[in-house]
């Protein structure tokens, strides 16, 4: 079983670069590591996916190692509206095994003006 | 596209009550779950299904739990007997395929029971 773990919170200042990291050192083969941002009273909301190397979307990159034992959520230049609580799973997106699917405590990204 | 939607918001009930909360998917998403999220213990999946035959029960805390899917575009997820315990926000989520893909979650019912 994948388990992740990552800082319980984390500080920054608006126009900052954050980095929120995950540890999943028995990541299995087949895992694809995804990130999720929750803000209070709404449901979590997918932010980015991958498998290796480097991923980039409009709101966030995702650099994963080549051993994938860790992954690094970036969010650049963040704002007041950053402030969330982000996720990081692993789990295999082909299976219908969905035991995997562990949302963990979560970081809590609180961004400052 | 409205999204996953869920009824009711919040809810109020006392113990001993039956609650249902329901679900309706995304359109075409044929994977569905139900979790609860509390302070305690964070956000836990209660139970998978995918094609609309329940997957993965084993996040169900007990028998006072049941959830349906009596089609591709409506679940419910049954509380009886109610409990001070079971007081949580109920999320739904779907997502097209199996496994860790991208999951939409719905703005959550707020469940108290006293």
């Amino acid at each position: 079983l994948a388990k992740t773990t990552q800082p319980i919170s984390m500080d920054s200042y608006e126009g900052q670069e954050v980095n929120i990291t995950c540890s999943h050192n028995n990541i299995a083969t087949n895992d694809y590591i995804t990130w999720y941002q929750q803000f209070p009273s709404q449901g979590p909301r997918f932010i980015i996916q991958g498998y290796k190397t480097k991923v980039t979307n409009e709101v966030a990159s995702l650099f994963i190692p080549a051993d994938r034992k860790s992954s690094t959520l970036s969010l650049p230049r963040v704002s007041l509206s950053d402030t969330a609580v982000y996720y990081c799973l692993v789990g295999d997106v082909r299976s219908s095994n969905t035991g995997k699917l562990i949302f963990g405590q979560g970081t809590t990204l609180q961004v400052k003006p | 596209d409205a999204g996953v939607i869920q009824s009711p918001r919040h809810e109020v009930t006392e113990m001993g009550q039956e609650v249902t909360l329901r679900c309706k998917p995304i359109s075409g998403h044929n994977s569905l779950f139900w979790y609860r999220q509390t302070m305690m213990r964070g956000l836990e999946l209660l139970i998978y299904f995918n094609n609309n035959v329940p997957i993965d029960d084993s996040g169900m805390p007990e028998d006072r739990f049941s959830a349906k899917m009596p089609n591709a575009s409506f679940s419910t997820l049954k509380i009886q007997p109610s409990e001070p315990r079971d007081s949580a926000v109920y999320f739904c989520a779907s997502s097209l395929g199996q496994g860790a893909r991208e999951q939409y979650f719905g703005p959550g019912t707020r469940l108290t029971v006293t």
